[in-house]
Protein backbone atom coordinates (compact mmCIF):
# COMPACT_ATOMS: atom_id res chain seq x y z
CA UNK A 1 0.00 0.00 0.00
CA UNK A 2 0.99 3.73 -0.31
CA UNK A 3 3.34 5.21 2.43
CA UNK A 4 1.70 7.69 4.62
CA UNK A 5 5.30 9.26 4.09
CA UNK A 6 4.64 10.25 0.33
CA UNK A 7 3.70 13.83 -0.85
CA UNK A 8 5.37 15.04 2.87
CA UNK A 9 7.48 17.58 3.29
CA UNK A 10 10.94 15.91 4.24
CA UNK A 11 13.86 17.23 6.25
CA UNK A 12 17.10 15.75 5.40
CA UNK A 13 19.91 15.71 7.85
CA UNK A 14 23.57 13.78 8.64
CA UNK A 15 23.74 11.62 11.45
CA UNK A 16 24.89 13.92 15.08
CA UNK A 17 23.51 17.26 13.64
CA UNK A 18 20.37 18.78 15.35
CA UNK A 19 17.35 18.58 14.05
CA UNK A 20 14.46 21.33 14.18
CA UNK A 21 10.90 20.45 12.96
CA UNK A 22 8.36 22.94 12.24
CA UNK A 23 4.65 23.27 12.36
CA UNK A 24 1.98 25.79 12.13
CA UNK A 25 -1.22 25.34 13.98
CA UNK A 26 -4.59 26.56 13.33
CA UNK A 27 -6.25 27.47 16.68
CA UNK A 28 -5.30 30.42 18.98
CA UNK A 29 -7.26 29.11 21.11
CA UNK A 30 -6.10 25.80 21.48
CA UNK A 31 -4.38 25.35 24.40
CA UNK A 32 -2.66 21.48 24.40
CA UNK A 33 0.17 20.21 21.76
CA UNK A 34 1.74 17.17 21.29
CA UNK A 35 4.71 15.73 19.07
CA UNK A 36 4.22 12.53 17.59
CA UNK A 37 6.68 9.70 16.05
CA UNK A 38 5.37 7.60 13.25
CA UNK A 39 7.51 5.03 12.12
CA UNK A 40 6.80 2.62 8.84
CA UNK A 41 3.67 0.57 9.24
CA UNK A 42 3.66 1.34 13.22
CA UNK A 43 1.06 3.46 15.22
CA UNK A 44 1.74 7.53 16.24
CA UNK A 45 3.99 7.45 19.03
CA UNK A 46 4.02 9.81 21.64
CA UNK A 47 7.14 12.11 21.55
CA UNK A 48 6.02 14.92 24.12
CA UNK A 49 3.46 17.41 24.95
CA UNK A 50 3.71 21.12 25.68
CA UNK A 51 0.23 23.12 27.40
CA UNK A 52 -0.11 27.24 26.49
CA UNK A 53 1.41 27.83 30.37
CA UNK A 54 4.72 27.33 28.52
CA UNK A 55 7.17 28.28 25.93
CA UNK A 56 9.22 25.55 26.24
CA UNK A 57 9.82 21.90 27.71
CA UNK A 58 12.55 19.93 27.57
CA UNK A 59 12.97 15.89 27.24
CA UNK A 60 15.45 13.67 26.36
CA UNK A 61 17.09 14.80 23.69
CA UNK A 62 14.27 16.28 22.54
CA UNK A 63 12.59 20.24 22.97
CA UNK A 64 9.45 21.82 22.31
CA UNK A 65 9.34 25.27 21.51
CA UNK A 66 5.37 27.05 21.65
CA UNK A 67 4.76 30.47 19.58
CA UNK A 68 1.27 31.59 20.65
CA UNK A 69 1.92 34.84 19.35
CA UNK A 70 2.29 33.42 15.63
CA UNK A 71 0.66 29.83 16.51
CA UNK A 72 3.92 27.94 15.49
CA UNK A 73 5.48 24.89 17.24
CA UNK A 74 8.87 23.70 16.81
CA UNK A 75 10.40 20.06 17.78
CA UNK A 76 13.84 19.71 17.96
CA UNK A 77 15.76 16.69 18.22
CA UNK A 78 19.83 16.93 19.48
CA UNK A 79 21.84 14.93 17.77
CA UNK A 80 20.01 13.17 15.23
CA UNK A 81 20.39 9.40 14.78
CA UNK A 82 19.51 7.34 12.34
CA UNK A 83 17.08 5.51 14.13
CA UNK A 84 15.45 9.27 14.52
CA UNK A 85 13.97 8.49 10.94
CA UNK A 86 10.42 8.90 10.67
CA UNK A 87 7.66 11.03 10.20
CA UNK A 88 7.06 13.36 12.96
CA UNK A 89 3.32 14.69 13.26
CA UNK A 90 2.21 18.33 15.49
CA UNK A 91 -1.46 17.68 16.98
CA UNK A 92 -2.99 20.18 18.65
CA UNK A 93 -6.52 20.12 20.98
CA UNK A 94 -9.29 21.49 19.19
CA UNK A 95 -11.77 20.88 22.00
CA UNK A 96 -12.20 19.01 24.94
CA UNK A 97 -10.30 15.38 24.32
CA UNK A 98 -10.07 15.74 20.88
CA UNK A 99 -7.04 16.85 18.67
CA UNK A 100 -6.39 17.67 15.14
CA UNK A 101 -3.23 16.40 13.74
CA UNK A 102 -0.90 18.04 10.89
CA UNK A 103 0.20 16.43 7.71
CA UNK A 104 3.40 15.78 9.11
CA UNK A 105 7.42 16.17 8.32
CA UNK A 106 9.47 13.31 7.08
CA UNK A 107 12.81 12.90 8.63
CA UNK A 108 15.78 11.21 7.12
CA UNK A 109 18.94 11.10 8.74
CA UNK A 110 21.85 9.50 6.95
CA UNK A 111 25.19 8.05 8.57
CA UNK B 1 1.90 -0.07 22.14
CA UNK B 2 0.36 0.84 25.78
CA UNK B 3 -1.70 -2.07 26.34
CA UNK B 4 -3.85 -1.33 23.04
CA UNK B 5 -4.30 -4.34 20.68
CA UNK B 6 -6.37 -3.92 17.17
CA UNK B 7 -7.78 -6.92 15.27
CA UNK B 8 -7.87 -7.84 12.86
CA UNK B 9 -4.57 -6.54 11.86
CA UNK B 10 -5.11 -6.60 8.10
CA UNK B 11 -8.24 -7.49 5.83
CA UNK B 12 -9.43 -7.53 2.91
CA UNK B 13 -13.21 -7.27 1.97
CA UNK B 14 -15.73 -6.39 -0.96
CA UNK B 15 -17.33 -3.45 -1.24
CA UNK B 16 -21.14 -3.35 0.66
CA UNK B 17 -20.12 -6.00 3.17
CA UNK B 18 -19.87 -4.97 6.78
CA UNK B 19 -16.90 -5.02 8.65
CA UNK B 20 -15.87 -4.02 12.10
CA UNK B 21 -12.87 -3.19 13.49
CA UNK B 22 -12.18 -4.18 17.31
CA UNK B 23 -9.97 -1.58 19.40
CA UNK B 24 -9.14 -3.50 23.40
CA UNK B 25 -7.20 -1.60 25.95
CA UNK B 26 -6.00 -2.65 29.11
CA UNK B 27 -5.05 0.67 30.57
CA UNK B 28 -8.69 1.30 31.84
CA UNK B 29 -8.19 4.88 29.93
CA UNK B 30 -11.56 6.99 29.62
CA UNK B 31 -11.01 7.96 26.05
CA UNK B 32 -10.84 5.87 22.79
CA UNK B 33 -10.84 7.22 19.29
CA UNK B 34 -11.17 5.74 16.22
CA UNK B 35 -9.06 7.67 13.22
CA UNK B 36 -8.39 6.93 9.32
CA UNK B 37 -5.32 7.30 8.22
CA UNK B 38 -4.40 8.46 4.11
CA UNK B 39 -1.15 9.68 2.05
CA UNK B 40 -1.84 14.03 1.99
CA UNK B 41 -4.64 13.57 4.60
CA UNK B 42 -2.98 12.74 7.92
CA UNK B 43 -4.67 11.24 10.57
CA UNK B 44 -8.53 11.88 10.89
CA UNK B 45 -10.59 11.51 13.79
CA UNK B 46 -14.42 9.13 12.69
CA UNK B 47 -15.48 8.54 16.07
CA UNK B 48 -14.32 8.87 19.44
CA UNK B 49 -15.37 7.38 22.95
CA UNK B 50 -15.97 9.46 26.47
CA UNK B 51 -17.20 6.67 28.44
CA UNK B 52 -19.48 3.60 28.49
CA UNK B 53 -21.92 4.14 25.66
CA UNK B 54 -21.19 7.87 25.07
CA UNK B 55 -19.60 8.19 21.95
CA UNK B 56 -19.47 10.95 19.36
CA UNK B 57 -19.12 12.27 15.79
CA UNK B 58 -15.46 12.82 14.53
CA UNK B 59 -14.35 14.91 11.37
CA UNK B 60 -15.13 11.82 8.68
CA UNK B 61 -17.76 9.66 10.63
CA UNK B 62 -20.28 9.29 7.53
CA UNK B 63 -20.22 5.68 6.71
CA UNK B 64 -19.22 4.66 10.25
CA UNK B 65 -20.76 3.83 12.99
CA UNK B 66 -18.71 2.71 16.74
CA UNK B 67 -19.88 1.41 20.08
CA UNK B 68 -18.56 0.88 23.92
CA UNK B 69 -20.29 -1.49 26.13
CA UNK B 70 -17.23 -2.13 28.09
CA UNK B 71 -14.66 0.36 29.24
CA UNK B 72 -12.07 -1.94 27.27
CA UNK B 73 -13.63 -2.53 24.00
CA UNK B 74 -14.41 0.25 21.16
CA UNK B 75 -15.94 -1.15 18.02
CA UNK B 76 -15.87 0.21 14.59
CA UNK B 77 -18.80 -0.87 11.99
CA UNK B 78 -18.31 0.15 8.52
CA UNK B 79 -22.18 -0.98 7.75
CA UNK B 80 -21.54 -1.15 3.88
CA UNK B 81 -17.84 -0.98 2.67
CA UNK B 82 -17.14 1.26 -0.07
CA UNK B 83 -13.75 1.28 -1.62
CA UNK B 84 -12.98 5.11 -0.46
CA UNK B 85 -13.33 3.20 2.84
CA UNK B 86 -9.85 1.25 1.87
CA UNK B 87 -7.47 2.97 4.56
CA UNK B 88 -5.45 2.59 7.55
CA UNK B 89 -7.45 2.77 10.72
CA UNK B 90 -5.72 3.52 14.53
CA UNK B 91 -7.44 3.29 17.74
CA UNK B 92 -5.94 5.69 20.68
CA UNK B 93 -7.17 5.86 24.03
CA UNK B 94 -6.25 8.90 26.61
CA UNK B 95 -6.98 9.89 29.70
CA UNK B 96 -7.62 8.57 33.72
CA UNK B 97 -10.91 7.15 34.37
CA UNK B 98 -12.00 10.72 35.85
CA UNK B 99 -10.61 12.84 33.18
CA UNK B 100 -11.29 16.21 33.03
CA UNK B 101 -8.05 17.80 31.08
CA UNK B 102 -6.28 17.24 27.93
CA UNK B 103 -4.30 14.03 27.70
CA UNK B 104 -1.96 12.52 25.53
CA UNK B 105 -3.52 9.69 23.15
CA UNK B 106 -1.38 6.62 22.40
CA UNK B 107 -2.12 4.51 19.56
CA UNK B 108 -2.66 1.00 18.36
CA UNK B 109 -0.58 -0.64 16.18
CA UNK B 110 -3.21 -0.19 13.32
CA UNK B 111 -5.20 -1.81 11.18
CA UNK B 112 -5.14 -2.00 7.29
CA UNK B 113 -8.26 -1.70 5.50
CA UNK B 114 -8.75 -3.04 1.67
CA UNK B 115 -12.37 -2.79 0.17
CA UNK B 116 -12.00 -4.46 -3.68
Amino acid sequence: GESVGLHLPTLSVQEGDNSIINCAYSNSASDYFIWYKQESGKGPQFIIDIRSNMDKRQGQRVTVLLNKTVKHLSLQIAATQPGDSAVYFCAENIGYSTLTFGKGTMLLVSP
Amino acid sequence: DAGITQSPRHKVTETGTPVTLRCHQTENHRYMYWYRQDPGHGLRLIHYSYGVKDTDKGEVSDGYSVSRSKTEDFLLTLESATSSQTSVYFCAISGPPLATANYEQYFGPGTRLTVT
